[in-house]
Order: C-alpha cells, then sequence, then structure tokens
C-alpha cells in the first residue's frame, strides 16, 4: 500500500519570503506521479504543481517549484516571494501509473502568509 | 477551459431524505471521481468512472450510489444518510483513462457541502 506523509500540520511565512512544505512517502512501485494541490478557504482544489517519477528535473510552475528526490522518497514544495493568496491547505498526492486512478493524498499543511 | 462544476453548493437533508448530487464537464475528460472530505482532512476516494463504467468502488456503504449518464456527467444518490456522512463532497475528472491507466492530472469542481440532520 501507497502512503503519504506530511509531517508539518501548519507552517505560517511573511509575505514576500519563501516556505518549504515536505512531503515523503512510501511504495515499492517505480512508476508513479506525484502532485500538490492547494485548497484554499473557498475550498475548490487546485493543482499547484505536478511531476513524474521517471523525470530526474524537478519540475517548476512560476514560484512554485519542487525537490524531487526519488531514492530517499521525498517530494517537498518550495514557494518564493509568498503571496497573500498562497494562504491555503496544501496536500501532497501520490498516483501509481497503471492503478487506475487511484490518487492518495497526505493528511495536509496548512499554511498561513502573514502581511 | 479546466472546469468541472457541481450542484448544489450546499445541501441540507434529513435521514429519510432522497436526494442527489451533480457534477458535470465538458473538457472530454474519460475518467470522473468522487472523494469525500470531512473538515480538515484530506479527500478520499469513493468512486471512480472509466469510460462510464465503475472501476473503483472503495467500500462505499450502499446508501451512496453513483452513476456516470454518459461521459460528461456524474451523479451520486444519497438516500437514508447519517449524520456522520455531512462533508464536503469533490467531484473530479482526468484526461484520459484506460482500464488499469493512472493517466493524468485529475481537476476539482467546488464541491458540495452536505449536511445531514
Amino acid at each position: 500500500a501507497q502512503t503519504v506523509t506530511q509531517s508539518q500540520p501548519e507552517m505560517s511565512v511573511q509575505e514576500a519570503e519563501t516556505v518549504t512544505l515536505s512531503c515523503t512517502y512510501d511504495t515499492s512501485e517505480s512508476n508513479y506521479y506525484l502532485f500538490w494541490y492547494k485548497q484554499p478557504p473557498s475550498r475548490q482544489m487546485i493543482l499547484v504543481i505536478r511531476q513524474e517519477a521517471y523525470k530526474q528535473q524537478n519540475a517548476t510552475e512560476n514560484r512554485f517549484s519542487v525537490n524531487f528526490q526519488k531514492a530517499a522518497k521525498s517530494f517537498s514544495l518550495k514557494i518564493s516571494d509568498s503571496q497573500l493568496g498562497d494562504t491555503a491547505m496544501y496536500f501532497c498526492a501520490f498516483m501509481v501509473r497503471y492503478n487506475n486512478n487511484d490518487m492518495r493524498f497526505g493528511a495536509g499543511t496548512r499554511l498561513t502568509v502573514k502581511p | 477551459d479546466t472546469e468541472v462544476t457541481q450542484t448544489p453548493k450546499h445541501l441540507v437533508m434529513g435521514m429519510t431524505n432522497k436526494k442527489s448530487l451533480k457534477c458535470e464537464q465538458h473538457m472530454g475528460h474519460r475518467a470522473m471521481y468522487w472523494y469525500k472530505q470531512k473538515a480538515k482532512k484530506p479527500p478520499e476516494l469513493m468512486f471512480v468512472y472509466s469510460y462510464e463504467k465503475l472501476s473503483i468502488n472503495e467500500s462505499v456503504p450502499s446508501r451512496f450510489s453513483p452513476e456516470c449518464p454518459n461521459s460528461s456527467l456524474l451523479n451520486l444518490h444519497l438516500h437514508a444518510l447519517q449524520p456522520e456522512d455531512s462533508a464536503l463532497y469533490l467531484c473530479a475528472s482526468s484526461p484520459f483513462s484506460v482500464a488499469g491507466e493512472s493517466t493524468d492530472t485529475q481537476y476539482f469542481g467546488p464541491g458540495t457541502r452536505l449536511t445531514v440532520l
């Protein structure tokens, strides 16, 4: 069974600073996807960034980047130049390829960006 | 357009009521999902439809009955629910699914907040 662990229930950061959210996962599979989703108070789950396990290069999307360490089974999210609109719950998610679209989420990290 | 719509936004029902949640997408996605999310918890997968066929049922009680009438529409029929079923119900879709293939990113709707009295 696949598990996803987010060890930081809550974090805060000052506006314009950088913050890193941690995620580790456990799997015996070699072919999988990893995601970070954001859920603001409006409750809509929004994709932040996606990483395919076979790709060595870390994914980047504007101010959001990941540090994917496959051997360590670690997938952290770095948010640069934090903005007030980044305040949200962040979920790390894992999905094995060829597993019928079964995606599993971590417990989430609540991030607050302070002015 | 990466939009998944869900209706209603809020629903309050009694334990003897029958109601339905509706989800719609017009992105040509062929996999659709229902998730249940309790407060301050991650979403939990309930059902997956691939090409309008139920491919995953995560041991959900029979008082929840999914239906996929066509590739754009997904319903969740509710009957004889319990107060502990109160939660946010999220629908999602993803671009392409062949049996057994996890294909791509799931796009979520805004959810239906369900309260069972």
